[in-house]
């Protein structure tokens, strides 16, 4: 059964104050793994796909990069308009429509203080 | 980016109504959509694969005549929840699939929909 597990739940950070946070993950076979940030009450906006291990992707303060184990989400700098839940989800390969399905994890909750 | 647009962004309906939440992707086609419902404070649970001219695949414990979803043309899925009942009531998010045409995927999510059953 894939398994998204990310860490920490929640991370309060000062402004300018630089962290990563952590999605590991158990898949038969990725075909890609997504980012994703979710404001309250919104639906989750994409943020970046990364495919294979190495890759490293990045927008304006966020750089997100993979390993076969797990993915880092870097933020640089933080200002408070980053505070959001950050969401990491995989696709894994297979056929039909259903192959398309994403499994995420249980997000990281980020808080950025002035 | 791809722009996926839900519609009603807030709906009351009282209980034993049936309500409709329509889901567009407004500059790509999308052969297969997907419908969410999070409750507060968890993540994301997927209710049913929406399949652009078939039926659509639920998961396992969602009632598929309660949830009836309908996705009639590719740029176009809706969710009718019938017989709304108060634990009804929830945030309804969807999905689409854009296909690159390099590069794999990506899934881009609706705004969300608050459904409150009175």
């Amino acid at each position: 059964e894939d398994q998204v597990t990310q860490s920490p739940e929640a991370l309060r950070l000062q402004e300018g104050e630089s962290s990563s946070l952590n999605c590991s993950y158990t898949v038969s076979g990725l075909r890609g793994l997504f980012w994703y940030r979710q404001d309250p009450g919104k639906g989750p906006e994409f943020l970046f796909t990364l495919y294979s291990a190495g890759e490293e992707k990045e927008k304006e303060r966020l750089k997100a990069t993979l390993t076969k184990k797990e993915s880092f989400l870097h933020i640089t700098a933080p200002k408070p308009e980053d505070s959001a839940t950050y969401l990491c989800a995989v696709q894994v390969h297979g056929s039909g429509a259903g192959s398309y399905q994403l499994t995420f994890g249980k997000g990281t909750k980020l808080s950025v203080i002035p | 980016g791809a722009v996926v647009s839900q519609h009603p962004s807030r709906v009351i309906c009282k209980s034993g109504t049936s309500v409709k939440i329509e889901c567009r992707s407004l500059d790509f086609q999308a052969t297969t959509m997907f419908w969410y419902r999070q409750f507060p404070k968890q993540s994301l649970m997927l209710m049913a694969t929406s399949n652009e001219g078939s039926k659509a695949t639920y998961e396992q414990g969602v009632e598929k005549d309660k949830f009836l979803i309908n996705h009639a043309s590719l740029t176009l899925s809706t969710l009718t929840v019938t017989s709304a009942h108060p634990e009804d009531s929830s945030f309804y998010i969807c999905s689409a699939v854009y296909l690159e045409v390099y590069s794999g995927n990506t899934i881009y999510f609706g705004e969300g929909s608050w459904l409150t059953v009175v």
